[in-house]
């Protein structure tokens, strides 16, 4: 079976603080996914990578940026942490171009 | 853009019953679909993928269809059961590996 696993299931975090979001597969996807998911607001993409070393912005990409350096793990990293970050964060991962996606248990991070 | 819509947004169906959660999306040049069961506080889980070739996909008790040129997907799902209690989402794919997420139906099923 996949297995994306997420750093941590919950977080709180200050204001201003530097975060980071963690996530790793094990079955050596190519292609790997953030987003965040709100009530009302549904799952928006913030960043994706195809490949190690390369990141696209997705739809909403403002106050993080991403990381990979390794093809099994993909970082999401909240500059400076602010109140409207306080969200569910959803990491994924896919074999290929428009292959079926596999998440993680999701990080419910409160910012306060 | 692409939209998709997931209609109802709440359904609540007494054990047993068989049911069809609706699924539509606006621009019909789509690859794949996928739709995916997400528990309360939990990850998605993904349940099936049609390919756009394809009409069909079935899993168990699950039977997913996919009408391109209508915009439309439906899962349909057989003997329901308390278990089968969650939120389930359609997403779709357009450009690139990108998804475009539904909003989802929250089934519940009583016993």
């Amino acid at each position: 079976d996949v297995k994306v696993t997420q750093s941590s299931r919950y977080l709180v975090k200050r204001t201003g603080e530097k975060v980071f979001l963690e996530c790793v597969q094990d079955m050596d996807h190519e292609n790997m996914f953030w987003y965040r998911q709100d009530p009302g607001l549904g799952l928006r993409l913030i960043y994706f990578s195809y490949d190690v070393k390369m990141k696209e912005k997705g739809d909403i990409p403002e106050g993080y940026s991403v990381s990979r350096e390794k093809k099994e793990r993909f970082s999401l990293i909240l500059e400076s942490a602010s109140t409207n970050q306080t969200s569910m964060y959803l990491c994924a991962s896919q074999p290929g171009q428009r292959t079926e996606a596999f998440f993680g248990q999701g990080t419910r991070l409160t910012v306060v | 853009k692409q939209e998709v819509t997931q209609i109802p947004a709440a359904l609540s169906v007494p054990e047993g019953e068989n049911l069809v959660l609706n699924c539509s999306f606006t621009d019909s040049a789509i690859y794949n679909l996928q739709w995916f069961r997400q528990d309360p506080g939990k990850g998605l889980t993904s349940l099936l993928l049609i390919q756009s070739s394809q009409r069909e996909q079935t899993s168990g008790r699950l039977n997913a269809s996919l009408d391109k040129s209508s915009g439309r997907s439906t899962l349909y799902i057989a003997a329901s059961q308390p278990g089968d209690s969650a939120t389930y989402l359609c997403a779709v794919y357009t450009s690139g590996s990108r998804l475009t997420f539904g909003e989802g139906t929250q089934l519940t099923v009583n016993p």
